[in-house]
């Protein structure tokens, strides 16, 4: 069982390069989720999607897109990377609501990231 | 603005005692309050969730205390023990959308 995978592990960038982190899921759920987590500032909600086809902002968009490829895949870019982008970012996806009930949310591994 | 407000930032308890770690939330539109619970290197993962039709959860030696009223929910972890040394995060969301807001985190040590 997979779960959340998320690719790279690691990566250095220099300033203005652009680069993305892709994720795939295999348990079918209708959530997906990009976070970045910085020192004291916890888990901050960049992008979510609650279905194929839809995204929506979180609380720190700014500096990043994202693309829902399909029901597995949802994808986050950096289309000019800052040194303030030096983060380690999560994916992650759940059920979904739809109409349900919240559920768990799966994180992956998460991506480091430096920026330089 | 925070809407998930987290405290302490760190604690450190003796093993054997209560590790007590606090939220307090702005939108009263959340539903769901569930806690993560991270090691170093690793993803969150769900410990615990409540939602705000009951006062507490208990599972284990980890319950989850909610006050409505108050807009504020705590975890408690019973004879804490040092494999629980975890970064731990409450969390709030609704049903109406699929956002899910963190807290700050706390960075728990359990002394042996």
């Amino acid at each position: 069982n997979a779960g959340v995978t998320q690719t790279p592990k690691f990566q250095v960038l220099k300033t203005g390069q652009s680069m993305t982190l892709q994720c795939a899921q295999d348990m079918n759920h209708n959530s997906m989720y990009w976070y970045r987590q910085d020192p004291g500032m916890g888990l901050r909600l960049i992008y979510y999607s609650a279905s194929e086809g839809t995204t929506d902002k979180g609380e720190v968009p700014n500096g990043y897109n994202v693309s829902r490829l399909n029901k597995r895949e949802f994808s986050l870019r950096l289309e000019s990377a800052a040194p303030s982008q030096t983060s380690v970012y999560f994916c992650a996806s759940s059920e979904g609501v739809g109409g349900a009930k919240n559920t768990e949310a799966f994180f992956g591994q998460g991506t480091r990231l430096t920026v330089v | 603005q925070q809407q998930v407000k987290q405290s302490p930032q760190s604690l450190i308890v003796q093993k054997g005692g209560i590790s007590i770690i606090n939220c307090a939330y702005e939108n009263t539109a959340f539903d769901y309050f569930p806690w993560y619970q991270q090691f170093p290197g690793k993803g969150p993962a769900l410990l615990i969730a409540i939602r705000p039709d009951v006062s507490e959860k208990k599972e284990g030696r980890f319950t989850i205390s909610f006050n409505k009223s108050a807009k504020q929910f705590s975890l408690h972890i019973m004879d804490s023990q040092p494999g629980d040394s975890a970064t731990y995060f409450c969390a709030a969301s609704m049903d109406r959308d699929d956002k899910i807001i963190f807290g700050k985190g706390t960075r728990l040590h359990i002394l042996p």
